[in-house]
Parts: structure tokens; C-alpha cells; sequence
């Protein structure tokens, strides 16, 4: 079956520091990749995707690379600020699937 | 566009009581979801439909029931409110005829059930 996994949180940091956030995936078929975002008291919202291997998916200074090789999508940003505190979510889809498989997501917490 | 409208943004009930979180879209989309997520938790699909008529059950949808009569709407019924059934719920959307479009998600209903 799908699945994706997403590392335990919750990731406390201060401002400016890197963010790493890993994901790997299991899928059959040819998935796509997806990172969301939930800001406090909102729903999700698309924060990039990438639908091919090699496909790196970037907004606001957030970045990921769809690695098959290690079947990864990890989640990263060279300078966090206090309002990216947020919980992200890992997600994939199958080609023209009708069904996303999300992650149990990571919350993060950024402190000035 | 408004995108994906939810109501009621918050709900408290009481056990056994019974009512239907509406759900809309304007964006043409086939599909449309209902999530829910527990405190501190992630997603889990209640049910979803892939087009006016047709519904399906998803990976938690005891206690819930939906129809989709039009395109647009997409409501979720609770029949016997529980305290289990506390939680945010979403409705998401997404266009079919894409091959790799992303699901949009509504701004969520807060239910307590007490």
C-alpha cells in the first residue's frame, strides 16, 4: 500500500536556524509529492509539490527534491523566522489518483 | 473565487444530538473529502466522493453519512453525536482532470461533542 512517514515532533527552534523536516514514502505506481502547511487555526494549505523524480518543489524560501532513489521528499529552509511556526504535512498522491495518503505531520516551533 | 467554504466555523453538542457540517466549492472540482483531525494528530478520511451522486467511504466513516447531489456541496451528517466524534473537521476539493493536482482544503468546523 501508500504511506508516507515524517519525522516526530514537535522541532523547536530559534529564529534564523536551518529546518530540516525528513519524509520518505512508500507508493505503487508513479506517486507525486506534496508538503502542506496549518498555521494555527486554519485549514491546510499546498505549500510546494513535485511530481517527478528529480522535481524540486520551492515557496517562501521553502524547498524539496523528490529523491526515488531513497524514495524521500524531505523539507527544508536555510533561515526560519518565528511565523513559519506552523504543522507541516508530508503528502502523496497516485497519477490521476483520486485519494491523498498524508503524513501524521511535524509540528514546528520557532522561538525569536 | 471563495474556494472551499465551511459551516458552522464552531459547534458544541450533546450526546445524541444530530446535525450536518455544510461544505461548498466553486471551482468546478469532481472530488471532494471530509477529514477529520484529532488533537495533535494527522488526517484521517471520513468519506469522499468523485462526483454528484457518488460517495464512498473512507478510513473512518462510522457515525458520519454524506450525499452529493450537486457538484458544488458536499454536506456531512452526524446522525448520534458522541464524545468521539469531537474534533476538526475538513472538507478539501480537487480537480479530476488533472493528473497531479493538489487537494484545497476549507478553514475547518471545531466540534465538541459534551
Amino acid at each position: 500500500g501508500n504511506s508516507v512517514t515524517q519525522m516526530e515532533g514537535p522541532v523547536t527552534l530559534s529564529e534564523e536556524a536551518f529546518l530540516t523536516i525528513n519524509c520518505t514514502y512508500t507508493a505503487t505506481g508513479y506517486p507525486s509529492l506534496f508538503w502542506y502547511v496549518q498555521y494555527p487555526g486554519e485549514g491546510l494549505q499546498l505549500l510546494l509539490k513535485a511530481t517527478k523524480a528529480d522535481d524540486k518543489g520551492s515557496n517562501k524560501g521553502f524547498e524539496a527534491t523528490y529523491r526515488k532513489e531513497t524514495t524521500s521528499f524531505h523539507l527544508e529552509k536555510g533561515s526560519v523566522q518565528v511565523s513559519d511556526s506552523a504543522v507541516y504535512f508530508c503528502a502523496l498522491t497516485i497519477f490521476y489518483g483520486q485519494n491523498f495518503v498524508f503524513g501524521p505531520g511535524t509540528r514546528l516551533s520557532v522561538l525569536p | 473565487n471563495a474556494g472551499v467554504t465551511q459551516t458552522p466555523k464552531f459547534r458544541i453538542l450533546k450526546i445524541g444530538q444530530s446535525m450536518t457540517l455544510q461544505c461548498a466549492q466553486d471551482m468546478n472540482h469532481n472530488y471532494m473529502y471530509w477529514y477529520r483531525q484529532d488533537p495533535g494528530m494527522g488526517l484521517k478520511l471520513i468519506y469522499y466522493s468523485v462526483g454528484a451522486g457518488i460517495t464512498d467511504k473512507g478510513e473512518v466513516p462510522n457515525g458520519y453519512n454524506v450525499s452529493r447531489s450537486t457538484t458544488e456541496d458536499f454536506p456531512l451528517r452526524l446522525e448520534l453525536a458522541a464524545p468521539s466524534q469531537t474534533s476538526v473537521y475538513f472538507c478539501a476539493s480537487k480537480n479530476s482532470l488533472a493528473a497531479y493536482n493538489e487537494q484545497f482544503f476549507g478553514p475547518g468546523t471545531r466540534l465538541t461533542v459534551l
